[in-house]
């Protein structure tokens, strides 16, 4: 069975700093996705990671991947307050083909103050 | 273009009562997604369509629920009889074939059953 585990699951940090959010998963995996969800929202497609050494950028946000590892972080560059929000990752199950139901992690609820 | 839409966006019923949720995907996209999402369970897979078709449904919870696909366009999940354990927000996704396989949430429809 496919675990996804984020850490930390609460972030409260200060506007200007600097911090990484962990996703770890315990099988195989070839796409790895983040997901922004604001309070009340649906879910926000960030990132799509498709392999090992994969780094996509966005703004303040840089998301890698190590398939290795089983490991992909979610750093954030000078935090500013609209990037508070709950930061998902989500791990397709390697089948082979086609698309497949997603594995969520449990969610990092970042704060980011003044 | 639009997006995911889904109706209604709130329901609130009493325990025992049929409850059914609709879902339009995006246009042109061949997959159709089913999750539910509560404070102690997180997001959870209920079922996947391709084509259709449903391919994966061993997340629904029980027999009370049950998913169809009549065409490409629409989707509905029923749950018979309601109970207050199944309160949540339920999501409807869809994706398309292709490299990356993002999925791209609905707004979402909140249950409450009293």
């Amino acid at each position: 069975e496919l675990k996804v585990e984020q850490n930390p699951l609460f972030l409260s940090m200060q506007e200007g700093k600097n911090y990484t959010i962990y996703c770890n998963y315990s099988t195989t995996s070839d796409r790895l996705y983040w997901y922004r969800q604001d309070p009340g929202k649906s879910l926000e497609s960030l990132f799509v990671l498709l392999s090992n050494g994969a780094v996509k950028q966005e703004g303040r946000l840089m998301a890698s991947l190590d398939t290795k590892a089983r490991l992909s972080t979610l750093h954030i560059t000078a935090a500013v307050h609209d990037l508070s929000a709950t930061y998902f990752c989500a791990v397709r199950p390697y089948s082979g083909g086609g698309a497949d139901g997603l594995t969520f992690g449990k969610g990092t609820h970042l704060i980011i103050q003044p | 273009d639009a997006g995911v839409i889904q109706s209604p966006r709130h329901e609130v019923t009493e325990m025992g009562q049929e409850v059914t949720l609709r879902c339009k995907p995006i246009s042109g996209h061949d997959y159709l997604f089913w999750y539910r999402q509560t404070m102690m369970r997180g997001l959870e897979l209920l079922i996947y369509f391709n084509n259709n078709v449903p391919i994966d449904d061993s997340g629904m919870p029980e027999d009370r629920f049950s998913a169809k696909m009549p065409n490409a366009s629409f989707s509905t999940l029923k749950i018979q009889p309601s109970e207050p354990r199944d309160s949540a927000v339920y999501f409807c996704a869809s994706t398309q074939q292709g490299n990356t396989y993002e999925q791209y949430f609905g707004p979402g429809t909140r249950l409450t059953v009293t």
